[in-house]
């Protein structure tokens, strides 16, 4: 069975600080990792994935994740947040056996303060 | 190239009747996928499906909802009997056919359905 931690139900930033969102794993064989941004009673909107090759992965907004196999962990990070990159920020994995479901972490709601 | 549809995007229903959410694909996107999102929580999967077969309904109650994916129209998630418990957002999300599978989906706006 595969899962998704999200540690932090919130994470609080300055406008300008970088930001940080944790993401750990488990699965069986390689991971799929992907990041998801959800905005009020929106859908999600794909930010990054990491399938293979580099471990850091850069996506769309600025944002850029590391893939760290052996603390299975794969963070979302970016330099200098915005006060428009308040919401609510979904991890999700699948393995590499070809069954497509996404496993989702609980989600961690980022509020950049002005 | 517009986006993933969702309609309704709101739905209300009182116990005992039956809810039809329908998703239409991107463009060009064969695999649909249907998540349930209860408040305050990620989203779970309930069941992929491509133009007339169910591939993985892992993730259905095994009573009162099914799904469908017509070879016209789009696809149905459908739920008999409706009961409080059901009440949540109900996200579709589609990917194209490729030899792969490493595409990431895109999401539909949702239906979010309320039972009375």
């Amino acid at each position: 069975a595969q899962s998704v931690a999200q540690p932090e139900d919130q994470v609080n930033v300055a406008e300008g600080n970088p930001l940080t969102v944790k993401c750990t794993y488990s699965v069986s064989g390689n991971p799929y990792l992907f990041w998801y941004v959800q905005y009020p009673n929106r859908g999600l909107q794909f930010l990054l994935k990491y399938i293979t090759g580099d471990n850091l992965v850069k996506g769309s907004y600025g944002f850029e994740a590391e893939f760290n196999k052996s603390q299975t962990s794969f963070h979302l990070k970016k330099p200098s947040a915005l006060v428009s990159d308040s919401a609510l920020y979904f991890c999700a994995v699948r393995d590499d056996t070809g069954r497509r479901a996404l496993t989702f972490g609980s989600g961690t709601r980022l509020q950049v303060q002005p | 190239n517009a986006g993933v549809m969702q309609n309704p995007r709101h739905l209300v229903r009182r116990r005992g009747q039956e809810a039809r959410l329908r998703c239409s694909p991107m463009k060009g996107h064969s695999h649909v996928y249907w998540y349930r999102q209860l408040p305050e929580e990620g989203l779970k999967f309930m069941v992929y499906l491509q133009k007339e077969n169910i591939i993985d309904e892992s993730g259905m109650p095994k009573e009162r909802f099914s799904a469908e994916f017509p070879k016209e129209g789009p696809s149905i998630l459908r739920i008999q009997q409706v009961v409080r418990g059901d009440s949540a957002a109900y996200f579709c999300a589609s990917s194209p056919l490729t030899s792969g599978s490493t595409n990431e989906q895109f999401f539909g706006p949702g239906t979010r359905l309320t039972v009375l």
